[in-house]
């Protein structure tokens, strides 16, 4: 069974410095990564994803992630934090096409970024 | 992106009724599921929602309890019947969109609270 840990419950970081968001996964063949942000009240959006490729992936609002097979990670980052990135940021993991599109989600980490 | 409205947004219900979630789609999709995040948890699948044909519900989620409509490619009901507080719950509706089959996009959300 595929699984998804986010080994913490908060991340509090000051405004303008580096923020990692980490995230580790378990699945059988290649996975498929995704990171989502939920802000208050509202549904997720969709943030990034990895599928094959570079193993740094780009995604909106200036976030970065880190595919590393070996540690079997996909770390989320950003290199300057903003108030506004304030949220709560789920990992999922799918497996290969064939094994039914279902998303495994993390517990989630919740973002907290002070001035 | 596929766009996704959900209705009703939130609401409060007794003990012991049922509640009809609708969720609609500005385009047609292959896939759609149904998604419950309980207070401060992940989400967590509670079925597919096939198109003309039974939805398959994952472990622990039942069709008495959740049954699931799906009568075209863009449009789908969940209700959740005989409520309890416990199913007090964000009930969320995702699709996998079909130019991007790897994305999966999630609805905005309807918060439920039984008293």
């Amino acid at each position: 069974a595929q699984s998804v840990a986010q080994p913490e419950d908060q991340v509090n970081v000051a405004e303008g410095n580096p923020l990692t968001v980490k995230c580790t996964y378990s699945v059988s063949g290649n996975p498929y990564l995704f990171w989502y942000v939920q802000y208050p009240n509202r549904g997720l959006q969709f943030l990034l994803k990895y599928i094959t490729g570079d193993n740094l992936v780009k995604g909106s609002y200036g976030f970065e992630a880190e595919f590393n097979k070996s540690q079997t990670s996909f770390h989320l980052k950003k290199p300057s934090a903003l108030v506004s990135d304030s949220a709560l940021y789920f990992c999922a993991v799918r497996g290969p096409t064939g094994t039914a599109s279902k998303l495994t989600f993390g517990t989630g980490t919740r973002l907290q970024v002070t001035l | 992106s596929a766009v996704i409205s959900q209705k009703p947004s939130r609401d409060i219900c007794q003990r012991g009724t049922s509640l009809t979630i609708q969720c609609q789609v500005d385009s047609q999709v292959t896939m759609m599921f149904w998604y419950r995040q309980q207070p401060g948890q992940s989400l967590t699948l509670i079925a597919t929602a096939n198109q003309g044909s039974e939805a398959t519900y994952e472990s622990g989620f039942v069709i008495d309890k959740f049954p699931i409509s799906r009568p075209n490619l863009t449009f789908s009901t969940l209700t959740v019947s005989n409520m309890s507080p416990e199913d007090s719950s964000i009930y969320l509706c995702s699709v996998v969109g079909t130019r991007a089959a790897n994305e999966q996009f999630f609805g905005p959300g309807t918060r439920l609270t039984v008293l």
